[in-house]
């Protein structure tokens, strides 16, 4: 089965940074990649799907890149409100795993 | 407006069974792909099962394999999961998923339930 591994575990940044977090899968997945946010005792929600295309009524700030087995998502500049932990997920074939997470927080 | 709303969770036993539902509502339930994800307390989300849109297709993971059931009824726009030799692991928020494509291509989670929570605990 392919492994999706996140980059870094936890991330500590100022409001206004850029902010990069990173997700590898172990074989090629193509552009099957997505990004989800998570705030602390919500749902999931989708931000990006297709390794960079934002899903609708995801702010701007949020982007995605990558193809086969390097992906990235950034956070042009952080707002207190995007401190969540970011799961990036793989949905090109059975199992559809999820990264291990990346908790977020303001410093 | 598009919803999915979980319900069957509680507490049993090592060994029980639990079903839990997914009823939805504001889209054409027959016409997308679902899936079941959980989460163990203060744990990430792990990816647990997915049924096509018209159940020709069922996987699940290995964790899960041989003991978790996927199904659903469209005439009912119901997503089921049957969970029978529960383990102290299985305990999480279990969520279902809608996928954002309709039709036989997956496509990542665009709509997510607020989750039933599952404790297995003697």
């Amino acid at each position: 089965d392919i492994q999706m591994t996140q980059s870094p575990s936890s991330l500590s940044a100022s409001v206004g940074d850029r902010v990069t977090i990173t997700c590898r899968a172990s074989q090629g997945i193509s552009n099957y990649l997505a990004w989800y946010q998570q705030k602390p005792g919500k749902v999931p929600k989708l931000l990006i799907y297709a390794a960079s295309t934002l899903q609708s009524g995801v702010p701007s700030r949020f982007s995605g890149s990558g193809s086969g087995t390097d992906f990235t998502l950034t956070i042009s500049s952080l707002q207190p409100e995007d401190v969540a932990t970011y799961y990036c997920q793989k949905y090109n074939s059975a199992p559809y795993s999820f990264g291990q997470g990346t908790k977020l927080e303001i410093k | 407006q598009v919803q999915l709303v979980e319900s069957g969770g509680g507490v049993v036993q090592p060994g029980g069974s639990l079903r839990l539902s997914c009823a939805a509502s504001g889209f054409t339930f027959s016409s997308y792909g679902m899936h079941w994800v959980r989460q163990a307390p203060g744990k990430g989300l792990e990816w647990v099962a997915f049924i096509r849109y018209d159940g020709s297709n069922k996987y699940y993971a290995d964790s899960v394999k041989g003991r978790f059931t996927i199904s659903r009824d469209n005439s009912k726009n119901t997503l089921y999961l049957q969970m029978n030799s529960l383990r102290a692991e299985d305990t999480a928020v279990y969520y279902c998923a809608k996928e954002k494509s309709s039709g036989w291509y997956e496509s990542a989670f665009d709509i997510w339930g607020q989750g039933t929570m599952v404790t297995v605990s003697s």
